[in-house]
C-alpha cells in the first residue's frame, strides 16, 4: 500500500537558518503530493501541493519539488522563523485518501 | 480557501459518557468527508470516510459501534464516540472535499477529548 517515510524530529533550528525535511514516499501510479503545516493545538493547514513529477509547489518561503525518480518530496525554506515552528506533514493521495507521514516537529529559536 | 469548522475544540466527559463532534463545511458541499484519530507524535490514522447520505466506511481496526459517524447533509457530519474510556482520550480531526473531481480536502481545527 501507499506509505510516506518523513525525517523523525524534533528539528531544532536558529532564526533565519536553512531548512530541510526529508520526505520519501511509495506509491502506485502518480500520487500527489502535499506539505501540511499543524500548529500548536490546530488543525493542519495545506502549506503546498504538486500534482505531477517535476512540479514545484511552493508557499510562504517554503517549497518543494516532486522527484518522481527518486520518489521524494523534501521540504525547504531558506531562512526560517520563529513563527514557522510547527509541526509539519508530508502526505500523498492515491486514488482518494490521504495518507500522512508521522509528521516532524520543527523548533526555531531567536 | 474553504472553511471547514470542527466544533467543540475540547471536551472533557466522564468514563462511559457518549461525546459529539461536530464537523461542517461552511462555504462549500461536502460530498466526502474524513475523520482521523492523531495519537502523540504519530501521524494522522484514517478512521472512517463518509459519503453523504450513505453509511461510512472505516478502516480496519476502528470500532464502527463506538464511534459513530453520521453525514446527514452536505455540509454537516458528526462522529459520536460512544461510552468513552480514557484511552479514547485523543486528537480529532476531520477534513471535507466537495464533489469536483480531485479538489482538495480542507481540515478542520481539530477536537481534544479527554476522558476522565
Amino acid at each position: 500500500g501507499d506509505s510516506v517515510t518523513q525525517m523523525e524530529g524534533p528539528v531544532t533550528l536558529s532564526e533565519e537558518a536553512f531548512l530541510t525535511i526529508n520526505c520519501t514516499y511509495t506509491a502506485t501510479g502518480y500520487p500527489s503530493l502535499f506539505w501540511y503545516v499543524q500548529y500548536p493545538g490546530e488543525g493542519l493547514q495545506l502549506l503546498l501541493k504538486a500534482t505531477k513529477a517535476d512540479d514545484k509547489g511552493s508557499n510562504k518561503g517554503f517549497e518543494a519539488t516532486y522527484r518522481k525518480e527518486t520518489t521524494s518530496f523534501h521540504l525547504e525554506k531558506g531562512s526560517v522563523q520563529v513563527s514557522d515552528s510547527a509541526v509539519y506533514f508530508c502526505a500523498l493521495r492515491g486514488y482518494s485518501t490521504l495518507t500522512f507521514g508521522k509528521g516532524t516537529m520543527l523548533l526555531v529559536s531567536p | 480557501g474553504a472553511v471547514v469548522s470542527q466544533h467543540p475544540s475540547r471536551v472533557i466527559c466522564k468514563s462511559g459518557t457518549s461525546v459529539k463532534i461536530e464537523c461542517r463545511s461552511l462555504d462549500f458541499q461536502a460530498t466526502t468527508m474524513f475523520w482521523y484519530r492523531q495519537f502523540p507524535k504519530k501521524s494522522l490514522m484514517l478512521m472512517a470516510t463518509s459519503n453523504e447520505g450513505s453509511k461510512a466506511t472505516y478502516e480496519q481496526g476502528v470500532e464502527k459501534d463506538k464511534f459513530l459517524i453520521n453525514h446527514a447533509s452536505l455540509t454537516l457530519s458528526t462522529l459520536t464516540v460512544t461510552s468513552a474510556h480514557p484511552e479514547d482520550s485523543s486528537f480529532y480531526i476531520c477534513s471535507a472535499r466537495a464533489r469536483v473531481v480531485n479538489t482538495e480536502a480542507f481540515f478542520g481545527q481539530g477536537t481534544r477529548l479527554t476522558v476522565v
